[in-house]
């Protein structure tokens, strides 16, 4: 079964601190996404990725980066962890191109105290 | 500016109703996606559509293009499909990013 993987389900780090959330993914997938979901906003794209080591600011890129080294894994980087940065976040790759191949992880719910 | 936009917002029915949510957009697109999210889960994506309708158990899409509009149905609403569902469209711009609507959250009692 193809997937899209999220390292961790539920996390929880202090003010300041730096944040590494991981995405990895089997299909081969040349676009990977980062978005965070909030009650009320929906799904905001932070960062996406069309090839390796290619990268662009999606509608909310402050106070993140991104990493894309292989072709399978995408990070999402929080310099200094806020609070506001509190949500849920998930990850989606798709093929190129073509609009079928979507597939969303299981998202990683990210608590900053 | 491209928007997507859902109704209902909110959604509770009885075992058995047929259900039927909204999704429109603002500009052309490539595709339509809809997207079920259960408590606390992931998501799951349901339909791609680019016209027509798909069917798939007693969940259905279609679209019409020139309206630009979609809809989902469930047809004989049970308790497990208590979720929200999300619409998501392709293409706007001629971007192969999603732009999503805000959900409708369903609640299906026995």
């Amino acid at each position: 079964d193809v997937k899209v993987t999220q390292s961790s389900r539920y996390l929880v780090k202090r003010t300041g601190e730096k944040v590494f959330l991981e995405c990895v993914q089997d299909m081969d997938h040349e676009n990977m996404f980062w978005y965070r979901q909030d009650p009320g906003l929906g799904l905001r794209l932070i960062y996406f990725s069309y090839d390796v080591k290619m990268k662009e600011k999606g509608d909310i890129p402050e106070g993140y980066s991104v990493s894309r080294e292989k072709k399978e894994r995408f990070s999402l980087i929080l310099e200094s962890a806020s609070t506001n940065q509190t949500s849920m976040y998930l990850c989606a790759s798709s093929l190129a191109g073509v609009g079928d191949g979507y597939t969303f992880g299981s998202g990683t719910r990210l608590t900053v105290v | 500016k491209n928007e997507v936009e859902q109704s209902p917002q909110n959604l509770t029915a009885q075992e058995g109703e047929f259900i039927t949510i909204n999704c429109s957009y603002s500009v052309g697109i490539s595709a339509l996606h809809w997207l079920q999210q259960h408590p606390g889960g992931g998501i799951v994506s349901l339909f791609m559509l680019s016209s027509g309708k798909k069917k798939h158990g007693r969940l259905i899409a279609t679209i019409n293009i020139q309206e630009k509009h979609s809809s989902l149905h469930i047809t004989a609403s049970h308790p497990r499909d208590s979720a929200v569902y999300i619409c998501a469209a392709e293409g706007m711009g001629g971007s192969e990013k999603l732009v999503f609507g805000k959900g409708t959250k369903l609640t299906v009692n026995p």
